[in-house]
């Protein structure tokens, strides 16, 4: 069956503009994480959410950064006004439901100019 | 606080070698789960291997083997007759089972391991 899939696997962007990254998980998992991953750096956490609403969004750095999962599956990543340090890849995974097995898309790349 | 740890940045081998890569965790909760992840050079991380805290049973699949020891909290991982195709860069990841937690992966900060021809 089909992975999990994001979208646009690179962005280039202006420092100041606005980005949003797609995440479309494994039909019927109802969990779905997002991560960060910087250069030479294991991924870190920065959301989760279990069906629509977000359960945990402790990870996120800062409220330039937000995510949406209007109908339980496919999540937007959302980054307002952005900066050269948010250049990393974003990597979203999704799980049958909490605690099980993650399953991870290809990422985005972000470069922030 | 929960903490994993792969102390080895860099590992080289020669193909058919066997290498272990070594994993540390930190954790106060009695239930969690450790897992192992391989990134390639495309760059998808790719699930190998997911172990509960209950089990210490060590598991084999192929030329892969895992060890897990409560004892030394470690949960190191071991490629037989490495390939050239193993190169990658592995991770450890911890995932908390306690009330409260919602299963975010807490991972190292990864090994790279380039296996030569």
């Amino acid at each position: 069956g089909a992975g999990v899939s994001q979208t646009p696997s690179n962005k280039v962007t202006e420092k100041g503009k606005y980005v949003e990254l797609r995440c479309d998980p494994i039909s019927g998992h109802t969990a779905l994480y997002w991560y960060r991953q910087s250069l030479g750096q294991g991924p870190e956490f920065l959301i989760y959410f279990q069906g629509t609403g977000a359960a945990d969004d402790s990870g996120l750095p800062n409220d330039r950064f937000f995510a949406v999962r209007p109908e339980g599956s496919v999540s937007t990543l959302k980054i307002q006004r952005t900066e050269r340090g948010d250049s990393a890849v974003y990597l979203c995974a999704s799980s049958l439901t909490f605690r099980e097995t993650q399953y991870f898309g290809p990422g985005t790349r972000l470069l922030v100019l | 606080a929960q903490k994993v740890t792969q102390a080895q940045t860099e590992i080289s081998v020669v193909e058919k070698e066997d290498v272990t890569l070594d994993c540390v965790y930190e954790t106060r909760d009695t239930t969690y789960y450790l897992f192992w992840y391989k990134q390639p050079p495309s760059g998808e991380l790719v699930f190998l291997i997911r172990r509960n805290s209950f089990d210490e049973q060590n598991e084999i699949s192929g030329r892969y083997s895992w060890n897990f020891q409560k004892s030394t909290s470690s949960f190191n991982f071991t490629i037989t007759a490495s390939q050239v195709v193993d190169s990658a860069v592995y991770f450890c990841a911890l995932s908390e089972g306690g009330r409260g937690s919602q299963g975010n992966l807490i991972f190292g900060k990864g090994t790279k391991l380039s296996v030569k021809p």
